[in-house]
């Protein structure tokens, strides 16, 4: 099955920084990468997804980046702020259709 | 459009004694997920359904969990009996289709076991 690693577990951002958050997956034949936003006590919120057909999509402040070849992609936000704070998880759907998800990123805007 | 509803929010129970849970997916949403989640690591897949069959239990433990989805809307996870590392928040998720299709998660059920 897919193999999905995400790094770093935390972060830490001064408020109007960036913040980036990177997976890697293993089943090259993963055609559809959703990443999600959970806050407490919350389920996750699907934020932005990308297909292997497109290498970027942006939305806002939130940016997906795919790189088919090295199998990774990246989450980017831009001018955080203190909403922004949640654990974020990138995922993956391979060829059994079973989304894979990474171990999730904490991040912590500081005002 | 309303989001996936689950109940009850919070559970708390013996260890060896049985639980329910109930999900009510997304209007239209042919395809329904239970996910388990344990603190600190992302949601693992337990059962997948397409409209009232079940398309992928293989991670579910069928000694003590059942889930069902009779008229292809509403489903129910049971826990019977429970153990100590059953303590966890089970979300539940629907999509359009099954495949590369947006999932889209309730908030799921904390479950604690004593």
């Amino acid at each position: 099955g897919e193999n999905v690693e995400q790094h770093p577990s935390t972060l830490s951002v001064q408020e109007g920084d960036s913040a980036v958050i990177k997976c890697t997956y293993s089943d090259s034949a993963s055609n559809y990468f959703p990443w999600y936003k959970q806050e407490l006590g919350k389920g996750p919120q699907l934020i932005i997804d990308i297909r292997s057909n497109v290498g970027e999509k942006k939305d806002q402040r939130i940016a997906v980046t795919l790189n088919k070849t090295a199998k990774h992609f990246s989450l980017h936000i831009t001018e955080t702020q203190p909403e922004d704070s949640a654990v974020y998880f990138c995922a993956a759907i391979s060829n059994d259709y079973k989304l894979s998800f990474g171990a999730g990123t904490t991040v912590t805007v500081r005002a | 459009e309303a989001g996936v509803a689950q109940s009850p929010r919070y559970k708390i129970i013996e260890k060896r004694q049985s639980v329910a849970f109930w999900c009510n997916p997304i209007s239209g949403h042919a395809t329904l997920y239970w996910y388990q989640q344990i603190l600190g690591q992302g949601p693992k897949l337990l059962i997948q359904f397409q409209n009232n069959g079940v398309v992928d239990d293989s991670q579910l433990p069928k000694d003590r969990f059942s889930a069902e989805r009779l008229k292809g809307v509403d489903s129910t996870l049971k826990i019977q009996p429970a153990k100590l590392e059953d303590s966890a928040v089970y979300l539940c998720a629907s999509s359009l289709q099954a495949g590369e299709q947006p999932q889209h998660f309730g908030d799921g059920t904390r479950l604690s076991i004593l």
